[in-house]
């Protein structure tokens, strides 16, 4: 069976740091990968998608960037975290032969 | 006009009644539709989806596809404490790389 992986589940970051959340998919192979963004009361944000390897689409010019260095795995980082990069991140991936996306448990980031 | 209309609530109904969620769309080119399900601090997960008008049910939930008006709806029965969370309308292309387009979720709350 398939499962995401997402982590850390929470993080704290002041502003100017560094960040990297790490997702990765098993039991699949060449998926569809997702970030996402969700503001607290607010809706989804699609930041990245991906459809294969080293292909990142960006939907929101912001301070964040993506990277798939491999087929299962999607990478979202920052530079230099702003204040209003807290948020709570979900990764989410789609395949050939399932509907919709499956997301992951999230990362909740403050930044301070 | 906005793809996809849904009230963002919060909707309190005491337990064991019927629940009604609804959304509106206005792109015609959506050809499936699904309801996600999202507790507090998790990521979304499919409840239910469909390609065509009419009802499909699950257990206690009915989803009914209305194309003709662009409307969906959820309705939960019998509704229990557990289901206290934010529900999300979700539609797709009829293609895997189009991205899915999801309104900002609805908040239930089921009053034991």
């Amino acid at each position: 069976s398939q499962t995401i992986h997402q982590w850390p589940a929470t993080l704290v970051q002041p502003v100017g740091s560094p960040l990297s959340l790490e997702c990765t998919v098993e039991g699949t192979s060449n998926p569809n990968l997702y970030w996402y963004r969700q503001a607290a009361g607010r809706g989804l944000q699609l930041l990245f998608y991906s459809v294969g390897i080293g292909q990142i689409s960006s939907e929101v010019p912001q301070n964040l960037s993506a990277s798939r260095p491999q087929d299962r795995q999607f990478i979202l980082s920052s530079k230099k975290l702003l204040l209003s990069d807290s948020g709570f991140y979900l990764c989410a991936w789609s395949g050939q032969f399932n509907y919709g996306y499956t997301f992951g448990s999230g990362t909740r980031l403050t930044v301070v | 006009q906005k793809e996809v209309e849904q009230d963002p609530g919060p909707l309190s109904v005491p337990e064991g009644a019927i629940v009604s969620l609804n959304c509106t769309y206005s792109n015609s080119a959506f050809q499936y539709f699904m309801w996600y399900r999202q507790y507090s601090r998790k990521g979304p997960e499919l409840l239910m989806y469909t390609y065509s008008s009419g009802n499909k049910e699950d257990g206690r939930f009915t989803a009914q596809v209305d194309k003709s008006s662009k409307y969906i709806s959820l309705f939960i029965r019998d509704s229990q404490p557990s289901d206290s969370a934010t529900y999300l309308c979700a539609w797709g292309g009829g293609n895997r790389d189009d991205k899915i387009i999801f309104g900002k979720g609805t908040r239930l709350h089921i009053l034991p």
